[in-house]
């Protein structure tokens, strides 16, 4: 157990519709990271947030839109959703404000799209 | 461009013998490395770093190796055993203490046969 949660753990839903994906990071942890996990793509880094903050970002399309808020806790907005959005979505935490070394991650949120 | 790529999708070692696994990456200005191991099912799990200054770290039962000459990052694994089966990923930083993203590689399949 990396102590990182994630829900819901599975998510089914239609084309055209949004869902939020939710991330709870280590205990002290600032540094909130999110990628997407797909077959054709393999691990793909989305975006990471520091201490409430945007830090970096990588491929995440403009569709999808993430935040981290005062408890720390992150949340990872899909929307008008796809049938290529289907994936495994992780989120990872650090105690560090880079791209720390140590990026423990939690068990992810596999999406469907029909 | 920015890629990690794995010189094998799969590798396949009898119980007790020492597997390596071998990573290559293109960015010269990549400043950290890490290894994680991924099962069916679960997140990706850290299991050693390695920063552009070293050319070897060891841990419990795994080495790794950087060569930076030739871009060239190995995972050794010492006695591999049942458990170590599963997928393992190289990573790389850049831009360490800057909020740099991780760009992961496709990653190796271990197989292990008692």
């Amino acid at each position: 157990d990396s102590g990182v949660t994630q829900t819901p753990k599975h998510l089914i839903t239609a084309t055209g519709q949004r869902v939020t994906l939710r991330c709870s990071p280590r205990s002290g942890d600032l540094s909130v990271y999110w990628y997407q996990q797909s077959l054709d793509q393999g691990l793909q880094f989305l975006i990471q947030y520091y201490n409430g903050e945007e830090r970096a970002k990588g491929n995440i399309l403009e569709r999808f839109s993430a935040q981290q808020f005062p408890d720390l806790h992150s949340e990872l907005n899909l929307s008008s959703l796809e049938l290529g959005d289907s994936a495994l979505y992780f989120c990872a935490s650090s105690s560090y404000s880079g791209g720390a070394p140590t990026q423990y991650f939690g068990p992810g949120t596999r999406l469907t799209v029909l | 461009g920015e890629s990690v790529g794995l010189h094998l999708p799969t590798l396949s070692v009898q119980e007790g013998d020492n597997s390596i696994i071998n990573c290559a990456y293109s960015n010269s200005a990549s400043d950290y490395f890490i290894w994680y191991k991924q099962e069916s099912g679960k997140g990706p799990q850290f299991i050693i770093d390695i920063r552009s200054n070293m050319d070897k770290r060891q841990g419990q039962r795994v080495t790794v190796l950087l060569n930076k000459t030739v871009k060239h990052l190995s995972l050794q694994i010492a006695a591999t055993q049942p458990g170590d089966s599963a997928v393992y990923f190289c990573a790389e930083i850049l831009g360490y203490n800057q909020g740099g993203k991780l760009i992961f590689g496709q990653g190796t399949e271990l197989s292990v046969k008692p």
